[in-house]
């Protein structure tokens, strides 16, 4: 059974670089056509789609951040990562990652990681 | 803002049917596929239902969603306590290049 973890520190400074890892076990991130995806919700909120990442590395981000962020993939190591730069306040929320999957005309979430709680603050 | 509005919430008792409404646009759900996500309280949402009505492995049967226009519906009939949690409809928007999430909607079990 896939299952994800999210990693990475859990507190930023605003203005930096938000960085998280996403492992993958029990199934590799290269096989199928994977749709390798970051999702946050900010405290108290609803869910905020950050966009998702394929085994090739080719991504698609959410237009309002594709600025300020970088999805990558190592496949050596089962992993995808999300980099957010230049963070403030609005960028706290708890960051999930997940694995979705082709559902006609959008795609599904069907594995989620437990998420990570990420705070801004200096 | 999302895009897709859903009553913030609803209740029922046990074993009683609730419907929760999502509503859209021709961007979002009137030219693409809907699923459902439950979230129980403290933990990582759940897909519950994708392709508007499929309801993946392990999901119980009370559970069904449909689809018509703008604006899709999930169904829980027979209300368990267990059901208490927030859920969210979702879709992929072709006017934003995005996926979009619904607002939310709590559902009690009185």
């Amino acid at each position: 059974q896939v299952q994800l973890k999210e990693s990475g520190p859990g507190l930023v400074k605003p203005s930096q670089t938000l960085s998280l890892t996403c492992t993958v076990s029990g199934g590799s991130i290269s096989s199928g056509g994977y749709y390798w995806s970051w999702i946050r919700q900010p405290p108290g909120k609803g869910l905020e789609w950050i966009g998702y990442i394929f085994r090739t590395g080719t991504a698609y981000y959410k237009p309002s951040l594709k600025s300020r962020l970088n999805m990558s993939v190592d496949t050596s190591k089962n992993q995808f990562s999300l980099n957010l730069r230049s963070v403030t306040a609005g960028d706290a929320a708890v960051y999930y990652c997940v694995r979705g999957i082709p559902a006609a005309t959008s795609y599904a979430m069907d594995v989620w990681g437990q998420g990570t709680t990420v705070t801004v603050s200096s | 803002q999302s895009v897709l509005t859903q009553p913030p919430s609803a209740s029922g008792t046990p074993g009683q049917r609730v419907t929760i409404s999502c509503s859209g646009s021709s961007s979002n759900i009137g030219s693409n596929t809907l699923n459902w996500y439950q979230q129980l309280p403290g933990t990582a949402p759940k897909l519950l239902i994708y392709s508007n009505n499929q309801r993946p492995s392990g999901v119980p049967d009370r559970f069904s969603g449909s689809k018509s226009g703008t604006s899709a519906s999930l169904a829980i009939s027979g209300l368990h306590s267990e059901d208490e949690a927030d859920y969210y409809c979702a879709a992929w928007d072709d006017s934003l290049n995005g996926y979009v999430f619904g607002t939310g909607t709590k559902v009690t079990v009185l």
